[in-house]
């Protein structure tokens, strides 16, 4: 498709299970990115890719959130031991990224809605 | 840790009413952009903002961003149920990582 796609659109997973989250970028954008949105509420950064390395991963809560990017393209959220505080919809975006004009679009998928029980 | 306030977080508004939605922070911004949501979907860019005290319009919507390169503003002139949703403003860093931070975001409601 032409557009940010990420899977599964919803995930209901026990308290202490891991989960992975999957983000298929637009062809040929260089940068990804990883927010978390609670409640309709603003998007909180979690990790940025350009390429297949992450420059800033600063906003990963704790350690039991990874991420990595693999070919330049799909890129995979996994958390660890899930909690009910990780219940939340986490939304990838890529974008033509460094060394493209200032300002450049994010293009958003429709998120994962995550539900910790 | 920088941060983007927007304001007010909510607002519920009558078709045909003006409004004006802020974003506000103490750290400067390479550009700054403002995307909208709607429920189920990932945010829309409307426009992106780069040059201080710079003003761009897109038909009833003005978007604004500070001299200073701190803040923006977005007013909708005569809005319309269609208008509803989650306004969100994202602010680039500085530091050529094109990290971008969003506001707190402003939920509007247009009743018809």
């Amino acid at each position: 498709g032409a557009g940010v796609s990420q899977s599964p659109s919803n995930k209901v997973t026990e308290k202490g299970k891991d989960v992975e989250l999957r983000c298929d970028p637009i062809s040929g954008h260089t940068a990804l990115y990883w927010y978390r949105q609670s409640l309709g509420q603003g998007l909180e950064f979690l990790i940025y890719f350009q390429g297949n390395s992450a420059p800033d991963k600063s906003g990963l809560p704790s350690d039991r959130f990874s991420a990595e990017r693999t070919g330049g393209s799909v890129s995979t959220l996994t958390i660890q031991r899930t909690q009910q505080e990780d219940s939340a919809v986490y939304l990838c975006a890529s974008s033509l990224g460094a060394g493209h004009q200032e300002g450049s679009p994010l293009h958003f998928g429709n998120g994962t809605r995550l539900t910790v029980t | 840790t920088q941060l983007l306030e927007q304001s007010p977080q909510f607002l519920s508004i009558q078709e045909g009413e003006n409004l004006t939605v802020y974003c506000n922070s103490s750290s400067v911004f390479s550009s700054l952009q403002w995307y909208r949501q709607e429920p189920g979907e990932g945010p829309v860019l409307l426009v992106t903002v780069v040059t201080g005290g710079e003003v761009k319009k897109l038909k009833r919507l003005t978007f604004q961003f500070g001299d200073a390169r701190k803040d923006s503003s977005l007013h909708i002139t005569a809005a319309q149920p269609g208008d509803t949703g989650l306004y969100l403003c994202a602010g680039a860093t500085l530091r050529g990582t094109y990290k971008y931070i969003f506001g707190t975001g402003t939920r509007l409601k247009v009743l018809a």
